[in-house]
C-alpha cells in the first residue's frame, strides 16, 4: 500500500496565529513530499517540493517565510502557515513519492479557515 | 498560462454508458500523463497513467488514450457506474516514469455525474 495521512483534517484559527499541518507516509518512506493548495472549484496548485534533510523548493509567488516547510524524516513533512490571514483559507493537500514509483500518493487534505 | 486544460467543467452520463473525459496540454516537454479522481474534501486518488511512448493504456474499466501530435489525451470509463461520480483531474509532467520528482501540472478538473 501507499497511504498518506494529514493532520488535522480541518482547522479554524484566528487571524495572526500560526497553524501547523502534518503530512505522514504511513507505510513507506518518502524522500520527496509535495504541498499543494486548492481553492474552490479550481485546480491543485503546487506550493513547494519538500526533500528530506534539505530545504524545500518553493514555487514562484509562494512566500517561503509565510509557509514554512520542514521535512525532518522520511515519513513526515510539516507545513506551518505563519501569521495566517483570511486569504490563506484554503484546502491544503500533501503528497508523497514512494521510491521506485512514478506516481504521487496524496493525503486527504486539510481545510484551513482563518477568521 | 494554463499548460493543462480540461475544457469541460462537467459531464453527465447514464449508468452503463461510456464516459469520455478530455484533456489538452501545451507543453511539448510533458511526456508522462496521469489521471486522478477526487471526491470533495478528500485528496486525489491515482487512477491510471500513460507514458508518451505509448498511445493507449488500459486498466479494467479505465482506458487512457494519448494523441501526441494533437497534444490531447482522454480517459474512457466503460461501463460507467454511479460510484464513478467525482471530479477527474488530468496531470502532466516531464521526465517520463522516472521523473516523478518533477513538477506535476494539473488541469482544472471535470465533474463527472453518472446517473443511475
Amino acid at each position: 500500500g501507499a497511504v498518506v495521512s494529514q493532520h488535522p483534517s480541518w482547522v479554524i484559527c484566528k487571524s495572526g496565529t500560526s497553524v501547523k499541518i502534518e503530512c505522514r507516509s504511513l507505510d513507506f518512506q518518502a524522500t520527496t513530499m509535495f504541498w499543494y493548495r486548492q481553492f474552490p472549484k479550481q485546480s491543485l496548485m503546487l506550493m513547494a517540493t519538500s526533500n528530506e534533510g534539505s530545504k524545500a523548493t518553493y514555487e514562484q509567488g509562494v512566500e517561503k517565510d509565510k509557509f514554512l516547510i520542514n521535512h525532518a524524516s522520511l515519513t513526515l513533512s510539516t507545513l506551518t502557515v505563519t501569521s495566517a490571514h483570511p486569504e490563506d483559507s484554503s484546502f491544503y493537500i500533501c503528497s508523497a513519492l514512494k521510491q521506485g514509483m512514478g506516481e504521487q500518493y496524496f493525503g486527504p487534505g486539510t481545510r484551513l479557515t482563518v477568521t | 498560462d494554463q499548460q493543462v486544460k480540461q475544457n469541460s467543467p462537467s459531464l453527465s452520463v447514464q449508468e452503463g454508458r461510456i464516459s469520455i473525459l478530455n484533456c489538452d496540454y501545451t507543453n511539448s516537454m510533458f511526456d508522462y500523463f496521469l489521471w486522478y479522481k477526487k471526491y470533495p474534501a478528500e485528496g486525489p486518488t491515482f487512477l491510471i497513467s500513460i507514458s508518451s511512448i505509448k498511445d493507449k493504456n488500459e486498466d479494467g474499466r479505465f482506458t487512457v488514450f494519448l494523441n501526441k501530435s494533437a497534444k490531447h489525451l482522454s480517459l474512457h470509463i466503460v461501463p460507467s457506474q454511479p460510484g464513478d461520480s467525482a471530479v477527474y483531474f488530468c496531470a502532466a509532467r516531464p521526465g517520463g516514469y522516472g521523473g516523478a520528482t518533477n513538477k506535476l501540472i494539473f488541469g482544472t478538473g471535470t465533474l463527472l455525474a453518472v446517473q443511475p
